[in-house]
């Protein structure tokens, strides 16, 4: 079975903080996904990565920053962490970059910036 | 950019219960997804669906591609599938997704 995990479930910060979210994934896929859940929204896509230190911008990249140094770990970056960066952020990972392809989530970090 | 609309936003059932939530889209797809999300949980993948039909246990999910149009059932519903309900398109031979907004599902004994 395929394995996502985050470093936290619950995380409050100040604003203007860095914040640093974590994701592992066990099962040497190629692509991780860092996204945003807020209430009355679809999940939104912040970043992609398809291979160490390659990433891709997504829907809405403002504000964050990634790093994936090595295959299994792929950090979601807040540079100064702001009130309307308060959210679940879910991390995913899939075997292929292509629609069709099962992606499998993390359990989510509830980030609450005061 | 597709559109992506569930139904009901939500829904409650008593135990036993025929459950059915909705999917309409607006551009034409690769794939669409149900995901399974429990409170407080992480998401999990129930179907990827590219025509026709799919069944699991208790769960089954059908697509019509002309209609742009996707369901997905659950017979003789239990409190255990409370939870929200994810419907997720994708097009083409692009890894992005468009999810929709979810729908609750409570089944009360």
């Amino acid at each position: 079975d395929v394995k996502v995990t985050q470093s936290s479930r619950y995380l409050v910060k100040r604003t203007g903080e860095k914040v640093f979210l974590e994701c592992v994934q066990d099962m040497d896929h190629e692509n991780m996904f860092w996204y945003r859940q807020d209430p009355g929204l679809g999940l939104r896509l912040i970043y992609f990565s398809y291979d160490v230190k390659m990433k891709e911008k997504g829907d809405i990249p403002e504000g964050y920053s990634v790093s994936r140094e090595k295959k299994e770990r792929f950090s979601l970056i807040l540079e100064s962490a702001s009130t309307n960066q308060t959210s679940m952020y879910l991390c995913a990972s899939s075997l292929f970059a292509v629609s069709t392809d099962t992606q499998y989530f993390g359990p989510g970090t509830r980030l609450t910036v005061l | 950019k597709n559109e992506v609309e569930q139904s009901p936003q939500n829904l409650t059932a008593q135990e036993g219960e025929f459950i059915t939530i909705n999917c309409s889209y607006s551009v034409g797809i690769s794939a669409l997804h149900w995901l399974q999300q429990h409170p407080g949980g992480g998401i999990v993948s129930l179907f990827m669906l590219s025509s026709g039909k799919k069944k699991h246990g208790r769960l089954i999910a059908t697509i019509n591609i002309q209609e742009k149009h996707s369901s997905l059932h659950i017979t003789a519903s239990h409190p255990r599938d409370s939870a929200v309900y994810i419907c997720a398109v994708g097009g083409g031979s692009n890894y992005k997704l468009t999810f929709g907004k979810g729908t609750l599902l409570t089944v009360n004994p």
